[in-house]
């Protein structure tokens, strides 16, 4: 039973430049959802994908851009890369929305 | 929203010791996981709670939903227990509420 998975697993970029992030759930799973993590505090939800519509969103500006595929798996892109978008991002997929949330491993993301 | 509290913010244990870690919701608390968070950053699953007490090995958990609190136990604590933990809500949304954290060290 695959769990989620993310690629890449690291990514350094510079500022003003664009980053897609991928995720494919877990076995069965039909829901993603995407955190943020920066150094030193707990994740905080960006958006979340179920039947390829966003169904909600956190307090991220529109530089943030999701799509979620028919096969369920999900993109997490990022515009005009601000120092402040170093973070851990975080991927995690569950059947309709529903808990429990699993996550993948991350995509550590450096931005000079 | 709701609001996610963890208390200690560090702790420091010798291996075999025990411990607790606590959360603070400020509102009712519906669908309340567990998670550890090891040293490459995945957050490794440790308990679905919304209510009651579950048990896994050396570890516990208890949910009292009506008094918004939620408690893990650790027991004969291993280096390998080192980390960070959080609990997260879904406080009636879609989205899971983090806490900051507790890390916990575990020295050998």
């Amino acid at each position: 039973d695959a769990g989620v998975t993310q690629s890449p697993t690291h990514l350094i970029k510079t500022r003003g430049q664009q980053v897609t992030l991928r995720c494919s759930p877990k076995s069965g799973h039909d829901t993603v959802s995407w955190y943020q993590q920066a150094l030193g505090q707990g994740p905080q939800f960006i958006f979340q994908y179920y039947e390829e519509e966003e169904r909600q969103r956190g307090n991220f500006p529109d530089r943030f851009s999701g799509h979620q595929f028919p096969n369920y798996s999900s993109e997490l892109n990022v515009n005009a890369l601000l120092l402040g978008d170093s973070a851990l991002y975080l991927c995690a997929s569950s059947l309709t929305g529903a808990l429990p949330q699993y996550f993948g491993p991350g995509t550590r993301l450096t931005v000079l | 929203g709701i609001q996610v509290e963890q208390s200690p913010p560090d702790l420091i244990l010798q291996e075999g010791a025990n411990s607790t870690l606590r959360c603070n919701f400020s509102d009712s608390v519906n669908n309340l996981q567990w998670f550890h968070q090891n040293p490459w950053g995945q957050l490794i699953n440790l308990f679905y709670i919304p209510s009651g007490t579950k048990q896994n090995g050396r570890l516990s958990a208890t949910t009292v939903a009506t008094e918004r609190y939620s408690l893990l136990y650790i027991s004969s604590s291993q280096t390998t227990d080192s980390g960070v933990y959080f609990c997260a809500d879904l406080g009636g949304s879609e989205k899971l509420v983090f806490g900051k954290g507790t890390k916990l060290t575990v020295n050998p």
